[in-house]
């Protein structure tokens, strides 16, 4: 494809449910990002790699999330024990480049 | 924490007329970058502005830079209701990495036909 994917656009997941959300990257972008957008914020950064290790993870809010880019190219973002204050946008992207970063759709999450 | 800081929140002006927005960070930058987002989905980049430029331009875009303020302005020309969105300043987190930007909260336009 063209642009970032992200999958679901939407998910919607009960208090303690564990969720994965997927991020397919621009073909051949090394680095990929996600973000957390809260609404009336702007895009919150959480994690940032680049091939298939974490370049840089201090974003992550705690131990329940987790990102994965194993073949460095897909990417998963995993959240254990969903809390409602997890419900948020969560963006993804990709660059080759640091100075721009192209973003997916987003997913939106939310936790009844 | 957020380190951009745009101004207004919220800005509303009718087709023709220009907007300008400002963002104002707080650490030294080597560059700053405006995006803009629609309906709270995905952004797209607009504009890169480095630390050693004062002024660019791109179509109808103007950005502006000004490091002994630590502030940028983004200012649309002939202003059109596509131009409705969010736009977003950002800045390098070098604290953290260069991949992870930090954007200010945004500045909702609504461009009137």
């Amino acid at each position: 494809g063209a642009g970032v994917s992200q999958t679901p656009s939407n998910k919607v997941t009960e208090k303690g449910k564990y969720v994965e959300l997927r991020c397919d990257p621009i073909s051949g972008h090394t680095a990929l990002y996600w973000y957390r957008q809260s609404l009336g914020q702007g895009p919150e950064f959480l994690i940032y790699f680049q091939g298939t290790g974490a370049a840089d993870d201090s974003g992550l809010p705690n131990d329940r999330f987790f990102a994965v880019r194993p073949e460095g190219s897909v990417s998963t973002l995993k959240i254990q024990r969903t809390e409602r204050g997890d419900s948020a946008v969560y963006l993804c992207a990709s660059s080759s480049d640091v100075n721009e970063q192209f973003f997916g759709p987003g997913t939106r999450l939310t936790v009844l | 924490s957020q380190q951009g800081e745009e101004d207004p929140q919220a800005l509303s002006i009718q087709e023709g007329e220009n907007a300008t927005m400002n963002c104002s960070y707080k650490t030294s930058i080597n560059n700053l970058q405006w995006y803009r987002q629609n309906s709270g989905r995905g952004l797209v980049h607009l504009i890169l502005i480095r630390s050693n430029e004062r002024e660019k331009h791109s179509g109808r875009l103007r950005v502006t830079l000004d490091t002994s303020k630590k502030s940028s302005s983004l200012l649309i020309t002939a202003s059109r209701a596509a131009d409705t969105a969010s736009y977003f300043c950002a800045t390098p987190n070098y604290g953290g990495s260069q991949g992870n930007l930090i954007f200010g909260k945004g500045t909702k336009l609504s461009v009137k036909p």
